[in-house]
């Protein structure tokens, strides 16, 4: 298993612009979900969603929006970036539905300038 | 509010030596704690998790403590080596919405 992959690795936009971060497991979790990272702020939830066709907004979800059209696929769609959101993203799954004893990518560093 | 803090940013220890970093939780109710690693440039990787019925739980040279009574977690790492060093963060179940909620991290580094 590859567990949870993320492209891309790192990216750089400009202000304005959109792009979507891609996050994939092969596990066949039902629980998978989207955190930022800023350094120390710890992990903050950004969406996440415990099934095929269900989302729902985490913590810190403004400016950010997503889909769960196949239990493998979470993307993560940043509609206008901003600097605020320059940070490190996580994507993690878990079985079941539930949050406990997450998987973590190995991230996407954004930068917004 | 609920929060998970860390009682020190920062630990230094000897190799071979035994590491203990704590954490605080505020919400009572909060049934499930996980520790994490995180190494530089990596997503966080699972430690070990315990249960609020639970006071005490081993891994392989990691033991979780729980202390409900003063709402308190810590990661024990027996014999610590130079690729344990990382940052640890505890998290919590019990969010309102039954999220994980994670401290800021305590950044552990190993002298050889």
């Amino acid at each position: 298993n590859a567990g949870v992959t993320q492209t891309p690795k790192f990216q750089v936009l400009k202000t304005g612009q959109s792009m979507t971060l891609q996050c994939a497991q092969d596990m066949n979790h039902e629980y998978m979900s989207w955190y930022r990272q800023d350094p120390g702020m710890g992990l903050r939830l950004i969406h996440y969603s415990v099934g095929a066709g269900i989302t729902d907004q985490g913590e810190v979800p403004n400016g950010y929006n997503v889909s769960r059209s196949t239990t493998e696929d979470f993307p993560l769609r940043l509609l206008s970036a901003a600097p605020s959101q320059t940070s490190v993203y996580f994507c993690a799954s878990s079985s079941g539905q539930s949050q406990e004893t997450q998987y973590f990518g190995p991230g996407t560093r954004l930068l917004v300038l | 509010g609920e929060s998970v803090g860390l009682h020190l940013p920062t630990l230094s220890v000897q190799e071979g030596d035994n590491s203990i970093i704590n954490c605080a939780y505020s919400n009572s109710a909060s049934d499930y704690f996980i520790w994490y690693k995180q190494e530089s440039g990596k997503g966080p990787q699972f430690i070990i998790d315990i249960r609020s019925n639970m006071d005490k739980r081993q891994g392989q040279r990691v033991t979780v403590l729980l202390n409900k009574t003063v709402k308190h977690l810590s990661l024990q790492i027996a014999a610590t080596q130079p690729g344990d060093s990382a940052v640890y963060f505890c998290a919590e179940k019990g969010g309102s919405q039954g999220n994980l909620i994670f401290g800021k991290g305590t950044k552990l580094s190993v002298k050889p």
